[in-house]
């Protein structure tokens, strides 16, 4: 149980284009996902917690108007990076909080997407 | 959240026990230690996480101090592809939307 999925699981675009991440979560709901954000060799970076139904919150340093996330159901929140530049490049992962009243079956914490390869040229 | 400290980097021996510590002097009452760990391109897989008993499943177990400063995940048999990076992370359980933190941890080397 417990699991997330992503999409593409990598991708490769040209400098100023858009790309589209999505995140679902497979056999729960989940109310609220987060996105993180991994430079090589570096450990994962916050960059926003997506609430169904609402506006996200970005962390500090994140450019909301550049990372578009929009959470439009319980199963699925997508990530859009806009005008992407090779600075972009890195690897992005979604993870989504298991309910509470799924901890029969699984502990209360968060689950991962694959994550998702972004190469900007 | 409290802060944690692991080592670096730790190299195993496959087959043999995977012992990967982890401080956490500033713990608090009601925080909980997580394990979590990330193979190679992968996005972070939930191990195992404890209050101040000793738990364990069929991943791992979690041996956390009686004063509860430090803790130690092990992995009784490891094999090559428990190579990773193994994250101590102390957090509230239950703590609504407050995402996961992530330090450096500990990349683990399980040798042939």
């Amino acid at each position: 149980g417990a699991v997330v999925s992503q999409h593409p699981s990598w991708v490769i675009c040209k400098s100023g284009t858009s790309v589209k991440i999505e995140c679902r979560s497979l056999d729960f709901q989940a109310t609220t996902m987060f996105w993180y954000r991994q430079f090589p060799k570096q450990s994962l970076m916050l960059m926003a917690t997506s609430n169904e139904g609402s506006k996200a919150t970005y962390e500090q340093g994140v450019e909301k108007d550049k990372f578009l996330i929009n959470h439009a159901s319980l199963t699925l929140s997508t990530l859009t990076v806009t005008s992407a530049h090779p600075e972009d490049s890195s690897f992005y992962i979604c993870s989504a909080r298991s309910p509470r009243l799924a901890g029969i079956w699984a502990p209360d914490t968060q689950y991962f997407g694959p994550g998702t390869r972004l190469t900007v040229l | 959240d409290a802060k944690t400290t692991q080592p670096p980097s730790m190299d195993c021996a496959e087959g043999r026990a995977a012992n990967l510590p982890c401080n956490h002097s500033t713990i608090s009452g009601n925080e909980y230690v997580y394990w979590y760990r990330q193979i190679h391109s992968q996005g972070p897989q939930y191990i195992i996480h404890g209050l101040k008993n000793n738990e364990t499943n069929e991943m791992a177990s979690l041996i956390i101090t009686e004063d509860r400063k430090s803790s130690t995940l092990i992995l009784p048999h490891a094999t090559l592809r428990d190579t990773a990076v193994y994250y101590c992370i102390v957090r509230v359980e239950y703590s609504g939307n407050t995402p996961l933190v992530f330090g450096k941890g500990t990349r683990l080397s399980v040798i042939a």
